[in-house]
This record gives C-alpha cells, structure tokens and sequence, in this order.
C-alpha cells in the first residue's frame, strides 16, 4: 500500500541553524508533493509545491527538493527562527483521481 | 480574500447521532476536500468535490457523507457517530480539481463523541 514516512522524532535545532525534513515514500508514483506547516489547533498552510519533473524549488529562506528515483523529498528552512517551530506535512498527489496522501508531520522545535 | 471558513468550530455529540459540518471555501475556489486528522492516524483524506461532483473518496465507511452547493460551499455528514470519529474535521479549497495546486484549509471543526 502507499506509504508516506516523515522524521518520526521532533527535531531540535539551534536558531540560525539550517533545519533538514525528510519525506520518504513507497508505491506511489506521485505528479506532485506538497509542504505544509501546522501550527497546534489550527488547519495546514500551504509552503512549497514541486512537481515530478523539477528537482529543487526555493521560495525566500525555504527550499525543496524532489528525488522521484530515491522516492524522497527534502525540505529545507535556513537560517531558522524560533517561529519557524511548528509541524512540517509532506503530501503526495497523484494525476487522475484525484487523492491527496499526508505524512504523519515531523514536529521541529527551534531554540533561540 | 476571506480565507476558508468552517462552522461550528466545536462540537459535542453522542454516540449514535449525526452531525452536520459546513465549509465555505475561498471566493472563486471551486474544489473543496475533506480531511479527518486524529492524534493516531494524521490527516486522512476523506473526499473531494469539484464543480458540485464527488471526484474522489477516502477509505472512510459510508457513514461519511458530504455534498457541493451551486455556490461551493460544501457540507459533510458524519451519521451513526462512534466514539472513533472524534477528530479534527479539516476543508480545504483550491482553485483547480485534481490535486493539481496548492490547498488552502480551513480552522477546523473539533468534533468529540462522547
């Protein structure tokens, strides 16, 4: 079945730092994947989107890449800020049929 | 633009009753989804409307059911209610079907079955 794995433990960085996600997933074929931040008590907010055939996509200090041989993604937040603490959602998205799968999110917690 | 709006933001209900949810999504947006997030399983995609039509459905029972209104607004049923469904019920819109851009959520309505 498809499958979608994201860090399971929080991660702790120092503020300045360059905070890595990792979003790695099997049986799907995806035209599409997605970043969401989710802050506690509130919905997703859209980050990045990057499509099957773009490697990397950048928007101000946040960065994604896109492996479709390795069936990962990285995201990246450089020189974070304690408000950039919050959980990170990876989505896939295929074409026709339209159904979006998330990660379980990987909680980032960055210390000033 | 007015973001997308859930109502209610809470609810309690009982074991064995339906409930209601309603989203109205952003202006001009005419997909809508569902997502169901809980502690356990994440967010899980429940169904999709596009244009008044269900494009696509979640692994969910038939417990759970939603509609689209001319104006795309959405509504989502939940009957029967089970103790299991107490969750976060998550809208989101999107300007084209298919997955195919960015999903802008909604708040939330916090659903307890008690």
């Amino acid at each position: 079945s498809q499958k979608i794995e994201q860090n399971s433990e929080a991660l702790n960085i120092q503020e300045g730092k360059t905070a890595t996600l990792t979003c790695n997933y099997t049986n799907y074929s995806p035209a599409y994947l997605q970043w969401y931040r989710q802050d506690p008590g509130r919905g997703p907010v859209f980050l990045l989107l990057i499509r099957e055939n773009e490697k990397e996509k950048r928007k101000e200090r946040l960065k994604v890449t896109f492996d479709t041989t390795l069936k990962q993604s990285l995201f990246h937040i450089t020189a974070s800020q304690p408000a950039d603490s919050a959980t990170y959602l990876c989505a896939l998205e295929g074409t026709g049929g339209f159904k979006t799968i998330f990660g379980a999110g990987t909680r980032l917690f960055v210390k000033a | 633009k007015a973001g997308v709006t859930q109502t209610p933001r809470y609810l309690i209900k009982t074991r064995g009753q339906q409930v209601t949810l309603s989203c109205s999504p952003i202006s001009g947006h005419r997909s809508v989804s569902w997502y169901q997030q809980t502690p356990g399983q994440g967010l899980q995609f429940l169904f999709e409307y596009f244009s008044e039509t269900q494009r696509n459905k979640g692994n969910f029972p038939g417990r759970f059911s939603g509609r689209q209104f001319s104006n795309s607004r959405s509504e989502m049923n939940v009957s029967t209610l089970e103790l299991g469904d107490s969750a976060l019920y998550l809208c989101a819109s999107s300007p084209v079907a298919g997955g195919q851009g960015e999903q802008y959520f909604g708040p939330g309505t916090r659903l307890t079955v008690t």
